[in-house]
């Protein structure tokens, strides 16, 4: 079945790269998407990696398969939870489908 | 610029109330979702809606219920409010043209059962 597994908390200081994992299994063709939440904002789309993005055609039993997001010398400001979510179809082009969110990360960023 | 509204954005409750939060979206999104999000548990789906007066169970819809009569608005219903209901709850819309363009959240409603 469909999964979606994130770590859980990262601290870092200012100035570092973090790369932040989010590892799924997919039944069908999947797509993957960040999500940032900032305290007493709406949730935010940073990213989306498609089939065709990630040359990764056929579909299928993809089992814990990770497609992170990196983020370069972060700032206190990147501070947030971000969450992954696995959107996984049953076919291409249709308009169902499973959305499952991992359970996020929280990045602290330290001045 | 606002694209899903949720009506409160704190709201207090006693026990046993009846409580009606509601979602509206402008952007004519065929579906319409209402997630509770709790620490360490992440968001979780309640129920979810495909078209008008339509709608689905999602992973956890026990002491909830819902209603869409009109495309844009998605209302979930407590029945009879408990402290364990306490809890952000997160309103989301996508279109189907696309099913792979993700959610777009409102800014959530904190509610407080006491």
């Amino acid at each position: 079945s469909n999964s979606v597994k994130q770590t859980g908390q990262i601290t870092v200081s200012e100035g570092a790269s973090v790369t932040m994992n989010c590892t799924y299994t997919s039944t069908g063709y999947p797509t993957l998407f960040w999500y940032v939440e900032y305290p007493s904002k709406p949730l935010q789309l940073l990213q989306r990696e498609t089939m065709e993005n990630s040359k990764n055609f056929g579909g299928g039993n993809i089992k814990d398969k990770n497609s992170p997001i990196v983020k370069y010398s972060v700032q206190v400001s990147d501070s947030a939870v971000y969450y992954c979510l696995l959107g996984d179809q049953p076919c291409l082009g249709g308009s169902q489908g499973n959305l499952i969110f991992g359970k996020g990360t929280k990045l602290s960023v330290k001045p | 610029d606002v694209k899903v509204t949720q009506s409160s954005r704190y709201l207090v409750k006693r026990t046993g109330e009846k409580v009606f939060l509601e979602c509206v979206q402008d952007m004519d999104h065929e579906n319409m979702f209402w997630y509770r999000q709790d620490p360490g548990l992440g968001l979780r789906l309640i129920y979810f809606s495909y078209d008008v007066k339509m709608k689905e169970k999602g992973d956890i819809p026990e002491g909830y219920s819902v209603s869409r009569e009109k495309k844009e608005r998605f209302s979930l219903i407590l029945e009879s409010a408990s402290t364990n209901q306490t809890s952000m709850y997160l309103c989301a819309s996508t279109t189907t043209k696309g099913f792979n363009y993700g959610y777009t959240f409102g800014s959530g409603t904190r509610l407080t059962v006491v």
